[in-house]
């Protein structure tokens, strides 16, 4: 079964900085997606940002962009001119490329709190 | 809006009454997905659905829960029997498809507290 690890339960970052994000995984599948998520005060999961292990290249939506190694499992996130509105909890995601196990498994979320 | 529906978006219940929770998927999805989140936790997957079938309930507890998605309408998450445990936010989310690299549309949730 595949498992996904946030190790860190909250980060902060000031407005304008830049944060990274940790996430780690585990999995025997050499194809499947990867996914960050936010999830702001209001409970909405939002989609971030979204990763196929088959590609090299490390995907990026505007000031979000991810560092994907797929020899040592790591998926992490930055956000890059961090504004307040970023601030929320953080899910990271895996998900196989099989239909039929089609589920996300998710982490357990980093709080991110950006401060003036 | 076309987004994923959910209601109710609070629900009470008394321990030992019936849940029943309500998802639309985005228009043209077929796809349908439950998932559990207990506080401060992430989200846990329960179930997996396309039209009148059931295709992954590897994480629904074997007792008091079901789901279902009917050829007409949307789909329901029912919890029988409820007890203090099963006070939790349930999300629903929805996808073209079952492929991996089709997104997972996710509704607002459903707070379920039970007294």
């Amino acid at each position: 079964a595949q498992t996904v690890t946030q190790s860190q339960p909250e980060m902060s970052v000031q407005e304008a900085e830049t944060v990274t994000l940790s996430c780690t995984y585990d999995t025997s599948e050499s194809d499947y997606y990867l996914f960050w998520y936010k999830q702001p005060p209001s409970r909405q999961m939002i989609l971030v940002i979204r990763q196929e292990a088959y590609k090299q290249q490390n995907a990026t939506e505007n000031r979000f962009s991810v560092n994907f190694q797929k020899a040592a499992k790591s998926f992490s996130l930055k956000i890059s001119d961090s504004q307040l509105g970023d601030a929320a909890m953080y899910f990271c995601a895996y998900r196989s490329s099989d239909g039929t196990a089609s589920k996300l498994t998710f982490g357990t979320g980093t709080r991110l709190q950006v401060t003036l | 809006n076309a987004g994923v529906m959910q209601n109710p978006r609070h629900l009470v219940r008394r321990r030992g009454q019936e849940a029943r929770l309500r998802c639309s998927p985005m228009k043209g999805h077929s796809h349908v997905y439950w998932y559990r989140q207990l506080p401060e936790e992430g989200l846990k997957f329960m179930v997996y659905l396309q039209k009148e079938n059931i295709i992954d309930e590897s994480g629904m507890p074997k007792e008091r829960f079901s789901a279902e998605f009917p050829k007409e309408g949307p789909s329901i998450l029912r919890i029988q029997q409820v007890v203090r445990g099963d006070s939790a936010a349930y999300f629903c989310a929805s996808s073209t498809g079952g492929q991996g690299g089709q997104p997972q549309h996710f509704g607002d949730g459903t707070r379920l507290s039970i007294l």
